[in-house]
């Protein structure tokens, strides 16, 4: 069935340095594919998306690129702050209405 | 322009009760899902509701169940608690049934569920 796969965490980085969070997934079709933040004792945010091969979604200074030769969709960012620090989840949705997700990678920002 | 609602926030039930969770769409959305956040896991999706209908499920057993007001709101019903359904249930609504095109689905904070 259709998966997502994300790195685990905790990544742990200092202030302004490079983020990259790994995802990649398994689907039939062509799925959408997005990136939720969870911010602690929170609901799930939208944070970028993306609905065909090629795009890149962004937002916040978060990027991340619709690769489908490789079934990826890494989230990038080229400075992270204090305030990134959160659970970050890949989802993509196949040919149904429903969102799957990754098990989710806990980034932790220091000053 | 009220968000997704969710009540109550935390919910303390003891095995072999049951349980009911509230859920109100954004504004202009129509359709609700729901889904279920194990500790430290990702979201899993239960069911979802559209028009009142449960349009999609997810593999959960019968003991959870839910209902769609005429007002777009949702109720989410769990019987026979077991440890196990002891999560974060979140509720998100979105706009007709296009999530596979990208419409976004917004989420509410959730309902902690604690089943001792």
């Amino acid at each position: 069935g259709n998966s997502v796969t994300q790195m685990e965490g905790p990544v742990t980085l200092s202030e302004e340095a490079f983020l990259t969070i790994n995802c990649t997934y398994t689907a039939t079709g062509y799925p959408s594919l997005f990136w939720y933040v969870q911010y602690p004792g929170e609901g799930l945010q939208l944070l970028l998306k993306a609905t065909k091969a090629d795009d890149k979604g962004s937002n916040k200074g978060f990027e991340a690129t619709y690769r489908k030769e490789t079934t990826s969709f890494h989230l990038e960012k080229g400075s992270v702050q204090v305030s990134d620090s959160a659970v970050y989840f890949c989802a993509l949705t196949d040919s149904s209405y429903k969102l799957i997700f990754g098990s989710g990678t806990r980034l932790l920002v220091r000053p | 322009d009220a968000g997704v609602t969710q009540s109550p926030t935390h919910l303390i039930k003891t095995r072999g009760q049951q349980v009911t969770l509230r859920c109100s769409p954004k504004s202009g959305h129509d359709t609700v899902s729901w889904y279920q956040q194990a500790l430290g896991q990702g979201p899993q999706f239960i069911f979802q509701y559209y028009e009142e209908e449960e349009r999609q499920r997810g593999n959960f057993p019968d003991r959870f169940s839910g209902h769609q007001f005429p007002n777009y709101s949702s109720e989410l019903n769990v019987n026979a608690l077991l440890l196990g359904d002891s999560a974060l249930y979140l509720c998100a609504s979105s706009f007709g049934l296009a999530v596979r095109d990208g419409e976004t689905q917004y989420f509410g904070p959730g309902t902690r569920l604690l089943v001792l």
